[in-house]
């Protein structure tokens, strides 16, 4: 299975954009790039993804290297319910089997 | 959104005991549903692959005749660790997929947390 490499922790302040990058250099043509964020003792929250093109919802926004080699996750403007671990998956022809990596644990200030 | 709903949340246990959690589909057929493994300040460990009607394929390294999956239908999956021992103490997180392409959506239910004495 293809990996990700995420920075193991980030900050940020309140209302200011957040970038959250995610390094996946051995991704495969039909691997799709999944974003998933996790809050202390809940289970995952499904946040966005994509295959090529960027691609924007309420949530957040994915930038998606020509190469597809990395990608980022934007979070427009960061509230303190964004605190949580990020995770980035990908996901390909493996019977949609995730492998979570250990994630990027952001941490917001007001 | 699609939901998907974990009984019970919570359960403490003693050591011997077999102890079942039960992951529920509520608005929509899963095809597939997963079972994963966190322990604190870890990541989350697929344990399990289930889909209705066969037998569930486990990752490697985890015990089958320990880790026993029914999946009785296309919404409602269940894990029950048996002769449960302090080690098995975690989070378990069910999910589950409507569809079965790569890019198809996961959705998680809350978790049980499972505290074995």
């Amino acid at each position: 299975d293809a990996k990700t490499t995420q920075p193991n922790s980030m900050e940020s302040n309140e209302e200011e954009p957040v970038h959250l990058p995610c390094n996946h250099s051995t991704i495969s043509g039909t691997d799709y790039i999944h974003w998933y964020r996790q809050l202390p003792s809940q289970g995952p929250e499904y946040v966005i993804h994509g295959l090529t093109s960027n691609v924007n919802n309420r949530m957040a926004s994915l930038a998606i290297a020509e190469d597809r080699k990395s990608s980022t996750l934007i979070l427009h403007r960061a509230t303190l319910r964004d605190a949580a671990v990020y995770y980035c998956i990908l996901l390909g022809n493996n019977f949609n089997k995730f492998y979570f990596g250990s994630g990027t644990k952001l941490n917001v200030k007001p | 959104g699609a939901v998907v709903s974990q009984h019970p949340s919570w359960v403490i246990c003693k050591s011997g005991t077999s102890v079942k959690i039960e992951c529920r589909s509520l608005d929509f057929q899963a095809t597939t549903m997963f079972w994963y493994r966190q322990f604190p300040k870890q990541s989350l460990m697929l344990m399990a692959t289930s889909n209705e009607g066969s037998k569930a394929t486990y990752e490697q390294g985890v015990e089958k005749d320990k880790f026993l999956i029914n999946h009785a239908s296309l919404t409602l999956s269940t894990l029950t660790v048996t002769s449960a021992h302090p080690e098995d103490s975690s989070f378990y997180i069910c999910s589950a997929t409507p569809g079965s392409g790569s890019s198809d959506t996961q959705y998680f239910g809350p978790g049980t947390r499972l505290t074995v004495l």
